[in-house]
């Protein structure tokens, strides 16, 4: 079947832009985690949905970036007011269930603010 | 803090060679240890998955090992092959959280 798919592959924006990057899960997967990797450095934690339950957003950065996502579909992060160090790799992965131990990637947006 | 250690940053080898990653951890309590390929332009995906009773798993040419007292971990790649080339990343998750902690990769490349 499909896996996890993100929408754009790539992204180029002018500093101070907003911008938003598109997640679509595997079918019927209820856990849903957003991560930014930047050049060199581990995967960071962002955002984690888990169902219709509230999402943890202790990852977020700044309040510029925000993240949705309607019941277990498609997610969207959004980051506003793009600034030079939010250029990264944004991956999106997915979980078949609460605790299940697999996330299933994406192949991420690589965004590049200039 | 939970920390996850990789080394080296990067390596390169000949095809048909062998090349051990190493892991160091500091997270607890710890739950699994798994290790993950990312190729070029693709998300990472999981090549094993070892809980605190297991020392060692393999697939395919890739073993890992676990250590669970001295917090180690290693990936040794058999008779390498070019699209072995990627980064791996060691991962670990603390019990009964839905976090992980990743550690920066080891970079691989095989040439011919």
């Amino acid at each position: 079947g499909a896996g996890v798919s993100q929408s754009p592959s790539n992204k180029v924006t002018e500093k101070g832009k907003d911008v938003e990057l598109r997640c679509d899960p595997i079918s019927g997967h209820t856990a849903l985690y957003w991560y930014r990797q930047r050049l060199g450095q581990g995967l960071e934690f962002l955002i984690y949905f888990q169902g219709n339950s509230a999402p943890d957003k202790s990852g977020l950065p700044s309040d510029r970036f925000s993240a949705e996502r309607t019941g277990e579909s498609v997610s969207t992060l959004t980051i506003q007011r793009t600034q030079q160090e939010d250029s990264a790799v944004y991956l999106c992965a997915s979980v078949p269930y609460s605790g299940g131990e697999t996330q299933y990637f994406g192949p991420g947006t690589r965004l590049l603010v200039l | 803090k939970n920390q996850v250690e990789q080394s080296p940053q990067s390596l390169i080898i000949l095809e048909g060679k062998n090349c051990t990653l190493q892991c160091n951890y500091t997270v607890s309590p710890f739950s699994n240890l798994r290790w993950y390929k990312q190729d070029t332009g693709r998300g990472p995906v999981s090549l094993t998955i070892m809980t605190f009773s297991e020392n060692t798993k393999s697939n395919g040419r890739y073993t890992a090992t676990l250590d669970a007292d001295t917090k180690q971990s290693s990936l040794h790649i058999t008779a390498s092959q070019l699209s072995d080339s990627a980064s791996y990343i060691c991962v670990v998750r603390v019990y009964n959280d839905y976090k992980l902690s990743f550690g920066a990769g080891t970079t691989v490349t095989v040439r011919a």
